[in-house]
C-alpha cells in the first residue's frame, strides 16, 4: 500500500520555467491537499480538492494551479516558476475533512527556483 | 490576525524524562486539534486528535491537553526515548476542508 506519492522528488528550475507536481493516492480518499513548507512557517495551504473535478483555493494560491481530472490525482503547476516558490511541497489526502479527518501526507518534493 | 504559535526553540531533554511541547493559537475558534510527528526530509505524520469538548486524550506514552479558554494544547511524551526525536507540529481544524498547521517544535532527546 504506497498511500500517498509525489513526483517528482527533487527538482530545480530556472525564473520563468513551469512545471507540474504530480501526486497520486490509493485510498481511494476524497480530499486532496497542496501545502508548501518554509523554514519558520510551517505548512501553508495552497489549493486543495473536495473531489475529483473540483478545486479550491488556499491560504497562498498566487502563482499556482491545480487539477483533479482523476480521484486519485492531484496536479500542482507553476506557469512561471520565481524564486520565492522555493519551497517544500506536501500534498496530502484525507478521507473525511475537518473533523476526524487526519491528514496522509507525501514524502515532498524539493523544488529550487534559480 | 490569527496565528498558531509553538516553541521555536527547540527542547533538549535526557532520556527517560518527560517532554511538554507547547501549542498556542489566537483568534481560531477549532472544532479538533491535531498532533502530528515530522521527520527530517519526510512527510508529517499524524498522531493524535482532540475535540474541543475533550480536556485529554492518551495514546501509549502521549498524552495531549486542550484548554479552550487558554487557547492551548499541551503535548506531552513520557518516558521518551532518542527514537521520540523529531518535530511535533500542531494543526487546528477549524471547519470545513482546511487543517491549519503552526511552525513546529523540534525535540531532541539524549541517551
Amino acid at each position: 500500500n504506497a498511500g500517498v506519492t509525489q513526483t517528482p522528488k527533487f527538482r530545480v528550475l530556472k525564473t520563468g520555467q513551469s512545471m507540474t507536481l504530480l501526486c497520486a493516492q490509493d485510498m481511494n480518499h476524497e480530499y486532496m491537499y497542496w501545502y508548501r513548507q518554509d523554514p519558520g512557517m510551517g505548512l501553508r495551504l495552497i489549493h486543495y480538492s473536495v473531489g475529483e473535478g473540483t478545486t479550491a483555493k488556499g491560504e497562498v494560491p498566487d502563482g499556482y494551479n491545480v487539477s483533479r481530472l482523476k480521484k486519485q490525482n492531484f496536479l500542482l503547476g507553476l506557469e512561471s516558476a520565481a524564486p520565492s516558490q522555493t519551497s517544500v511541497y506536501f500534498c496530502a489526502s484525507s478521507y473525511l475533512a475537518g473533523q476526524t479527518g487526519e491528514l496522509f501526507f507525501g514524502e515532498g518534493s524539493r523544488l529550487t527556483v534559480l | 490576525s490569527q496565528k498558531i504559535e509553538q516553541n521555536s526553540e527547540a527542547l533538549n531533554i535526557q532520556e527517560g524524562k518527560t517532554a511538554t511541547l507547547t501549542c498556542n493559537y489566537t483568534n481560531y475558534s477549532p472544532a479538533y486539534l491535531q498532533w502530528y510527528r515530522q521527520d527530517p526530509g519526510r512527510g508529517p505524520v499524524f498522531l493524535l486528535l482532540i475535540r474541543e469538548n475533550e480536556k485529554e486524550k492518551r495514546k501509549e506514552r502521549l498524552k495531549v491537553t486542550f484548554d479552550t479558554t487558554l487557547k492551548q494544547s499541551l503535548f506531552h511524551i513520557t518516558a521518551s526515548q532518542p527514537a521520540d526525536s523529531a518535530t511535533y507540529l500542531c494543526a487546528l481544524v477549524t471547519g470545513g476542508f482546511k487543517t491549519i498547521f503552526g511552525a513546529g517544535t523540534r525535540l531532541f532527546v539524549k541517551a
